[in-house]
């Protein structure tokens, strides 16, 4: 089967712009998670979703940055008036559950590279 | 809080010389602890993971055991290989009945195997 789908794979954008970032998670998985990974850092939490409720968005950096997961399979990262400081790669993940002590592996994107010129 | 730490790369090695990235970590509780990779214009993938103290994880010849008592994880391979060039994350992620198996990453290291 499909892996997790991330789109757009790369994203140019003027600062101020309104952005949306799409990932198609792997069927049956319930847990959702965002990343965002700066040049020579590791990913950083952003959000965390089980099914369709955000149950961690403690790793948003400020409310310029918003989730959904309407039904509970595709979710779409929004940031509004995009800062030079947003330019990283937005990472996403899934896995069968978000519970279990990590016994359960996360799958990982291949990413959405955004610019913010 | 919880965090991280790997050492600084990049590692050069040549090919079949025997490789070691530290990690050490600090965390409340008994974290599971893994190593991701990341090749080359792919995304990030589950190398190897530990899920209680003096477990150890192994895949694809790489090894690194859960200690608890020095709070590490460090990654080995024996002989490494050109095709084990990549970027290395050292991660944690929590246990417990509120666990929502966020991850937390140190900053990666990176690797290049030379012919």
């Amino acid at each position: 089967g499909a892996g997790v789908s991330q789109t757009p794979s790369n994203k140019v954008t003027e600062k101020g712009k309104y952005v949306e970032l799409r990932c198609d998670p792997i069927s049956g998985h319930t847990a959702l998670y965002w990343y965002r990974q700066s040049l020579g850092q590791g990913p950083e939490f952003l959000i965390y979703f089980q099914g369709t409720g955000a149950a961690d968005d403690s790793g948003l950096p400020n409310d310029r940055f918003f989730a959904v997961r309407p039904e509970g399979s595709v979710s779409t990262l929004k940031i509004q008036r995009t800062e030079r400081g947003d330019s990283a790669v937005y990472l996403c993940a899934s896995s069968y559950s978000g519970t279990g002590g990590g016994n359960t592996e996360a799958f990982f994107g291949q990413g959405t590279r955004l610019t913010v010129v | 809080g919880n965090s991280v730490t790997q050492m600084e790369g990049p590692v050069t090695l040549s090919e079949e010389a025997f490789l070691t990235i530290n990690c050490t970590y600090t965390a409340t509780g008994y974290p599971s602890l893994f190593w991701y990779v990341q090749y080359p214009g792919e995304g990030l993938q589950l190398l190897l993971k530990a899920t209680k103290a003096d477990d150890k994880g192994s895949n694809k010849g790489f090894e690194a055991t859960y200690r608890k008592e020095t709070t590490s994880f460090h990654l080995e391979k024996g002989s490494v290989q050109v095709s084990d060039s990549a970027v290395y994350f050292c991660a944690l992620s929590k246990h417990g009945s509120s666990n929502t198996g966020k991850l937390i990453f140190g900053q990666g290291t990176t690797l290049q195997v030379k012919p």
